[in-house]
């Protein structure tokens, strides 16, 4: 059964590097998502992107966040200065035109 | 603000008892309430998508009910398993391909 999946499962940084979380999403999906859950919190939404462009962003995803798709399979979420408080377990999904989110097990980033 | 409440925190059943959970969602702009299964260290399974009001879904021992005009879902698992370990979210959504906003959700044990 296709799956939704993303590397690295662990990253460690320093506070202020740049780190890249790739997802490969189901091949033919349309519709793109990035999640996160900060320990002990509710999963939250950072991102969708469909056709090639951001449609909707929360407050969180302020300018040290991008998203890209660059080669119509990855679909990448980078943070160019990390922050302590960009601790959490992030979750790629996607979905195609039906309303289900189909979740990869998430890139767990610890910014020390 | 939207705010989905899930009820309760954790539980823990013994092996054959019936169980069931409570996610709490605004009933005004009301979309589609997805409910997720989710296992440590793997993806988030999607269990249901539910829209209209009264819907009721089955998926061999779990089944769930929608009352979009209250507000609420009810989940609920006939003779758990130690397999139904898990944690338990729900999300509503507002409209087709927008963001997923989550409750905290519910941990289940279940032991022999």
């Amino acid at each position: 059964e296709p799956e939704v999946t993303q590397t690295p499962s662990h990253q460690v940084t320093q506070m202020g590097q740049e780190v890249i979380l790739r997802c490969v999403p189901i091949s033919n999906h349309l519709y793109f998502y990035w999640y996160r859950q900060i320990l002990g919190q509710k999963v939250e939404f950072l991102v969708s992107f469909y056709n090639n462009e951001i449609s909707e962003k929360s407050e969180i995803f302020d300018d040290q966040f991008s998203v890209e798709r660059p080669d119509g399979s990855n679909f990448t979420l980078k943070i160019r200065s990390t922050k302590l408080e960009d601790s959490a377990m992030y979750f790629c999904a996607s979905r195609w035109v039906q309303e289900t989110q189909y979740f990869g097990p998430g890139t767990r980033l610890l910014v020390l | 603000i939207l705010n989905v409440e899930q009820s309760p925190q954790s539980l823990h059943v013994q092996e054959g008892d019936s169980t069931n959970f409570t996610c709490s969602f605004p009933s005004s702009n009301f979309y589609a309430l997805h409910w997720y299964r989710w296992e440590t260290a793997k993806s988030p399974e999607a269990l249901f998508v539910m829209t209209l009001n009264g819907d009721e879904k089955k998926k061999g021992r779990i089944s769930a009910t929608l009352n979009t005009k209250e507000g609420y879902s009810y989940l609920y698992i006939k003779g758990s398993q130690p397999e139904d370990s898990a944690t338990y979210l729900c999300a509503f959504s507002t409209g087709t391909a927008s963001k997923l906003t989550f409750g905290t959700g519910t941990r289940l044990q279940v032991t022999l």
